[in-house]
This record gives structure tokens, C-alpha cells and sequence, in this order.
């Protein structure tokens, strides 16, 4: 079956990029999305089809995906940016990462 | 603005069967191009797809999961239901629906808050 390979956490200074990575094989030939889950709060879609982002989810999350491996950046890091975060793919099967908790220190 | 409402037991002995309803608001559950979807969280834990139904009936099983579940829907209440047979203390978690969208992709834009089923005599 397909694995979504995820840094268990990743830590940022405020103001500083995060970037968060997931592997997987081939992902770069597959679409990539990331959600961002805060504390007792369902997930929230913030970049799909690797690089697109919601209405309403700020210009400083951004993603890219090649090769083996998507990632999603947070430029200008916020306090408010501080989750847990999950990266998804579709490989006949619907495949997340295994989460990345984002802290801004 | 869609919105998706978990409901159903929280408690449920071990062997039977856990049973959901998300009930969809603002939007047709009849509306093509959606994949309406089970997706759980164990305490403390990630992200887990259970399986989804497309509006024309159709269902998609997370093969780990696919010999105890059952995705239905009833068009007339604009509801989807989950049933996950012969459950055990191993399918204690927070349970979400959700709505999934994409030809290419199965993203999921729209959730539910989310409920917590614990497994338990």
C-alpha cells in the first residue's frame, strides 16, 4: 500500500519560512494537499493540487511537490501558524502522512 | 456555505457495530462531483480515510478497513451514513465526515467537527 512519509515535527523562530516535507514514491506524478489541525479542531484544507490555496488561507502557505517529495512552506511564520499538519495523496486509495507538528518558538 | 454534522452513539461495546449519520447542510448531497467520506482519528494519533460514497452511489473502502464498512446514503434526508462491524477498543477515535471534491485528487474541503466513539464494555 501507499506511505506518506512525514518529519514527526519541525520547529520555526516567528517570522522565520517553515518548510514541511512528506515523501512518498512517485508523488511528484500525483496531486498532494496539506491540512492544518489545531487542538480540538477538525482539519482545514490550506493547499491542494500541490501548490493551490483556498480562499481565505493567507499568501504565506505555499506548496510544491516533485520527484518523491511534496512540500508545503509557511513564510513569515505566525504564532497562529502552530498545528499539526497533514499531507494527502490519492494512489487508488486515499493516503495521509503521518503528521508534522509545527512549533513557533 | 456547506456544513457536515456528525451524530450517532458514543459508547459502543466491543464486537457490535458502530453506526454514524452526517447530516449535510447548504449544499445538495445529490450534487455530482463529490465524494461524501469517513475519516478517523485515533487519540492523539493521525489522520486515518475510512472509505466514501459518490453521489451515484458508489463506495471506495480503505482496503484496511473494507470487511467491516459500510458507506450508504439517503438522498431524502441529504444524510450519509458509516456502520463498522465486529468493532474493537482498536476503533475507539474521533470520527469525522467530510466532503471530497477532485478529478484528479480526492481533497477534502469541507469536515465536520468531528465525534468521538469509544470502544468499550
Amino acid at each position: 500500500s501507499y506511505e506518506l512519509t512525514q518529519p514527526p515535527s519541525v520547529s520555526v523562530s516567528p517570522g522565520q519560512t517553515a518548510s514541511i516535507t512528506c515523501s512518498g514514491d512517485k508523488l511528484g506524478e500525483k496531486y498532494a494537499c496539506w491540512y492544518q489541525q489545531k487542538p480540538g479542531q477538525s482539519p482545514l484544507l490550506v493547499i491542494y493540487q500541490d501548490k493551490k490555496r483556498p480562499s481565505g488561507i493567507p499568501e504565506r502557505f505555499s506548496g510544491s511537490n516533485s520527484g518523491n517529495t511534496a512540500t508545503l512552506t509557511i513564510s513569515g511564520t505566525q504564532a497562529m501558524d502552530e498545528a499539526d499538519y497533514y499531507c494527502q495523496a490519492w494512489d487508488s486509495s486515499i493516503v495521509f502522512g503521518g503528521g508534522t507538528k509545527l512549533t513557533v518558538l | 456555505q456547506v456544513q457536515l454534522q456528525e451524530s450517532g452513539p458514543g459508547l459502543v461495546k466491543p464486537s457490535q457495530t458502530l453506526s454514524l449519520t452526517c447530516t449535510v447542510s447548504g449544499g445538495s448531497i445529490s450534487s455530482g462531483g463529490y465524494y461524501w467520506s469517513w475519516i478517523r482519528q485515533h487519540p492523539g494519533k493521525g489522520l486515518e480515510w475510512i472509505g466514501y460514497i459518490y453521489y451515484s452511489g458508489s463506495t471506495y473502502y480503505n482496503p484496511s478497513l473494507k470487511s467491516r464498512v459500510t458507506i450508504s446514503v439517503d438522498t431524502s434526508k441529504n444524510q450519509f451514513s458509516l456502520n463498522l462491524s465486529s468493532v474493537t477498543a482498536a476503533d475507539t477515535a474521533v470520527y469525522y465526515c467530510a466532503r471530497g471534491y477532485g478529478d484528479y485528487e480526492r481533497r477534502f474541503d469541507y469536515w465536520g467537527q468531528g465525534t468521538l466513539v469509544t470502544v468499550s464494555s
